[in-house]
Order: structure tokens, then sequence, then C-alpha cells
């Protein structure tokens, strides 16, 4: 199993709809963080967590929100899509003690239509 | 704010060929620095890093040293594989703060 799962690997969805991402970790790290890949652009940063009760916007937070349910879990949520949210979506985890050691989920792609 | 600029790709290259990725930042402070490479239809895999001036980080044949002077962290390889065709990204990091990524630069390597 990996270390760092997201779910779904895939979504199509309509504008307007309500979307979550969700991203789970079996690293054992305290440090959650939500990127957007989109071509040219890089990796931006969306939301970060360093702790169950600390949540941090990013460089694009915009239309985006976040819960982290336990040390474990991670959800970013889409609470009306627009197509220019349509990207790669990828969740990655650190360790408080490793700060720079981070490991990435396999991502998941999101069209919206 | 913390940034990275990288040179835009695509890179072509041929088998064997010599590869370099530059790469500059701007930070306050002294930020740690990262090669990240992602192959298709994966996600990001740390490739090397360097935490203080002058180090040089290495892994399968690519390096790049944190210079200081010039805020620079390129990466070369002496002969690069087909295999070796990804997107590659210069990152910062600073304590307390998220990874920084540049906008990434695809290698594309022909045998």
């Amino acid at each position: 199993d990996a270390d760092v799962t997201q779910t779904p690997r895939n979504r199509i969805t309509k504008t307007g709809k309500r979307i979550m991402l969700e991203c789970s970790q079996t690293k054992g790290h305290d440090r959650m963080y939500w990127y957007r890949q989109d071509p040219g652009l890089g990796l931006r940063l969306i939301y970060y967590s360093f702790d169950v009760k600390d949540i941090n916007k990013g460089e694009i937070s915009d239309g985006y929100s976040v819960s982290r349910q336990a040390q474990a879990k991670f959800s970013l949520s889409l609470e009306s899509a627009i197509p220019n949210q349509t990207a790669l979506y990828f969740c990655a985890t650190s360790r408080q003690g490793d700060p720079y050691g981070y490991t990435f989920g396999s991502g998941t792609r999101l069209t919206v239509v | 704010g913390d940034s990275v600029t990288q040179m835009e790709g695509p890179v072509t290259l041929s088998e064997e060929a010599f590869l370099t990725i530059n790469c500059t930042y701007t930070a306050t402070g002294y930020p740690s620095l990262f090669w990240y490479v992602q192959y298709p239809g994966e996600g990001l895999q740390l490739l090397l890093k360097a935490t203080k001036a002058d180090d040089k980080g290495s892994n399968k044949g690519f390096e790049a040293t944190y210079r200081k002077e010039t805020t620079s962290f390129h990466l070369e390889k002496g002969s690069v594989q087909v295999s070796d065709s990804a997107v590659y990204f210069c990152a910062l990091a600073q304590a307390g703060t998220a990874l920084i990524f540049g906008k990434g630069t695809t290698l594309s390597v022909s045998s």
C-alpha cells in the first residue's frame, strides 16, 4: 500500500458541484499539504496543516477549503467547482523533525466541465 | 516572498548528452534547496537536496551545488539516458513554511 493515498485518482465533475478530494497517510507525519499542478505553472500551494488544529492558507486558497479530520487525513473541498479548477492535485506529508522530507501522493486528476 | 525560477523547457537531448537545468532562487534567510522529478503519470520524487551553502546534492548521476553567492542550484548530469525523460522541479523550503516550487522543466531524451 502507498504511504500517501489520494482518492479518487480521476474525477470529472460539472460546474457548480461540490467535490471533495481525500488524502490519507500511513507515514505517521504530522504535516500535510495540498498542491495544484497546472502545465507551465509548476506546483502551487493551496493549503497546509502542521498539526490537527492548525490550518494555513497557501498561495491559491480562494475557492477551496480543507478539513484535517485526524493526523492521517486531510481533505480538500471545492465548494462550487469551476472549469479553471481543472488540474492535477497532489497531497504531500512531512514530519516536524524532518521538515524537508516530503512524501507525495500519486495525484488526483480533476476535470470540471 | 520567496520564489524559484528555473529554465523553461522543453529540453530535448540525445542519449549520453550532458544536461544542465538552471535554477535560481530568491529568499530571505538560508533556505534548503531541492530537485524533484516527476515521471510520466506519477507523483513527485525527491531527486536530491542541499541544506546549506556549498553543499552538493547527488543521486542517480545527477548533481547540484548550492551557490549562495549566485543564489543558484543548477542540476547537472554528465550522460543522460532515455529513462531520465521526466519533468524536473527545483524547490526551496525554510523552517516553518511549505515547499515552494519552480514551474518545472520537461526533459526529453531520445536514443
